[in-house]
């Protein structure tokens, strides 16, 4: 069961453009996390975000979460022809993490 | 260095061959997840483990098995694969299941 759907699916950008992606889900959750994934290669966490908080920072990273909506977002600032990659979220209902299909994020230098 | 280490990289082989593909985390985490991605499908898993011995099914377990006998290590147990099995398969622990994962570097397996 697929719980997080992203949007958009794809997203392309110039270097030093801000990326915001979406993400929105159907059921309480305890957290939910964010990924990136480089071609073909495995997943890497970015940042979680507990269901009662609503906004949090990581570097470049900003993350925010509404439980009313259902849906949390995810901002980078800046973007560099090295974030190039999909981004996936994650959400968490007691001990499962649920993916969605992820965006794909292109800057162009 | 903390890692989840995934063997083999690649794999091709033909229908009915059982095959193993292994997974061994040295962080001594708790949980451990095997996971298949698709193109347009994202990641769906397969089977999850919340501690030696106690193995679940997760979205899409048939066709495989697993096994948890020792806590460092998860492998993936395709009995008789089918073609409808090529996929990127990745490995995934944490110290609980709601935790953030840790990932291998994924196994691409084709069946032919």
């Amino acid at each position: 069961s697929q719980q997080g759907e992203e949007d958009p699916q794809a997203l392309s950008i110039q270097e030093g453009e801000n990326a915001t992606m979406n993400c929105s889900y159907k059921t309480s959750i305890n957290n939910l996390q964010w990924y990136r994934q480089n071609s073909g290669r495995g997943l890497v966490h970015l940042i979680l975000i507990r269901s009662n908080e609503r906004e949090k920072h990581s570097g470049r990273l900003r993350v925010t979460l509404d439980t009313s909506k259902k849906s949390s977002s995810l901002l980078i600032t800046a973007s560099r022809a090295a974030d190039t990659a999909s981004y996936f979220c994650a959400t968490a209902v007691y001990s499962t993490l649920t993916f969605g299909k992820g965006t794909m994020l292109l800057v162009s230098p | 260095e903390a890692q989840v280490t995934q063997n083999p990289r690649y794999l091709i082989t033909v229908t009915g061959k059982k095959l193993t593909v292994t997974c061994s985390q040295n962080m001594n985490h708790e949980y451990m997840s095997w996971y298949r991605q698709d193109p347009g499908l994202g990641l769906r898993q397969i089977y999850y483990s919340m501690n030696v011995e106690v193995t679940d099914k997760g979205d899409v377990p048939e066709g495989y098995k697993v096994s948890r006998k020792e806590k460092r290590n998860f492998p993936l147990i395709l009995e008789s694969p089918s073609p409808n099995q090529t996929s990127l398969y990745f490995c995934a622990s944490s110290l609980v299941g709601n935790q953030p994962q840790h990932f291998g570097d994924g196994t691409r397996l084709s069946i032919l």
